[in-house]
C-alpha cells in the first residue's frame, strides 16, 4: 500500500530555535499533503493543506508565519516550526492520498519537545 | 465546533466478544467516512471506510455501519483480539472540494484476555 515517511520521529529543541519536519510519499506522487497536530488525549487537528508548487492553505487559528510549509515536489512537503516555544510541543503528523478520493495515508508522526 | 464526535473516550471488551465504537457527525455535507487505528507515537493507520451511498461495509472482522438520517456511524470488531487494543479515530470528509479529513476525539479500546 501507499507509504508516507516522516522524519524525524522525535526532536528536542531549545526555545527560540526552528525545527524542520519532512514528509515524503515513497511510492506515489502527492499534489496535496495535509499536516495535522495532536495534543495529548485530543483529536488530530488539521493545521494546513500543503499544495505542490503553490502556497499552503492554513486552517483558522494556525499562524502561517510560525508554521512554514513548503511543498517543493510531488513527493516532499516540509513543515518548519519557527521560533519554537514550549507550547509548540506536540505530535505533528503528515498525510497524503495516492489517488483522489482514496483514504489518507499517514506518516508515523514527529514528537516535538521544546525546552 | 466539533463536527465529528466520539463520545466514549474509552471502551473495554473481553477477547472474543464484539467491540462497538460509535461516532456522530453534524455536517450534512460529509459523504465519506473512515476509521483509523492509532498506536502511541505512531501515525494513524487506515482501517475501513464507507461512502454515504452505502449503509454497511465489511472487511474481515471489521464492519462499519452508517445511519445517515441519524448522522451516526459505528465500527464493529468481531471477534475482538488483544492486538486490537489501540485508539480508534472516526473521520469524515467531503469527497468533492478540499477533501480535508475531520477527526473525532478518539476512543481508546482495550481488549482484555
Amino acid at each position: 500500500g501507499a507509504v508516507v515517511s516522516q522524519h524525524p520521529s522525535r526532536v528536542i529543541c531549545k526555545s527560540g530555535t526552528s525545527v524542520k519536519i519532512e514528509c515524503r510519499s515513497l511510492d506515489f506522487q502527492a499534489t496535496t499533503m495535509f499536516w495535522y497536530r495532536q495534543f495529548p488525549k485530543k483529536s488530530l487537528m488539521l493545521m494546513a493543506t500543503s499544495n505542490e508548487g503553490s502556497k499552503a492553505t492554513y486552517e483558522q487559528g494556525v499562524e502561517k508565519d510560525k508554521f512554514l510549509i513548503n511543498h517543493a515536489s510531488l513527493t516532499l512537503s516540509t513543515l518548519t516550526v519557527t521560533s519554537a516555544h514550549p507550547e509548540d510541543s506536540s505530535f505533528y503528523i503528515c498525510s497524503a492520498r495516492s489517488l483522489p478520493g482514496s483514504p489518507l495515508h499517514f506518516g508515523n508522526g514527529t514528537r516535538l519537545t521544546v525546552t | 465546533d466539533q463536527q465529528v464526535k466520539q463520545n466514549s473516550p474509552s471502551l473495554s471488551v473481553q477477547e472474543g466478544r464484539i467491540s462497538i465504537l460509535n461516532c456522530d457527525y453534524t455536517n450534512s455535507m460529509f459523504d465519506y467516512f473512515l476509521w483509523y487505528k492509532k498506536y502511541p507515537a505512531e501515525g494513524p493507520t487506515f482501517l475501513i471506510s464507507i461512502s454515504s451511498i452505502k449503509d454497511k461495509n465489511e472487511d474481515g472482522r471489521f464492519t462499519v455501519f452508517l445511519n445517515k438520517s441519524a448522522k451516526h456511524l459505528s465500527l464493529h470488531i468481531v471477534p475482538s483480539q488483544p492486538g486490537d487494543s489501540a485508539v480508534y479515530f472516526c473521520a469524515a470528509n467531503e469527497i468533492q472540494g478540499a477533501q480535508k479529513l475531520v477527526f473525532g476525539q478518539g476512543t481508546r479500546l482495550t481488549i482484555n484476555p
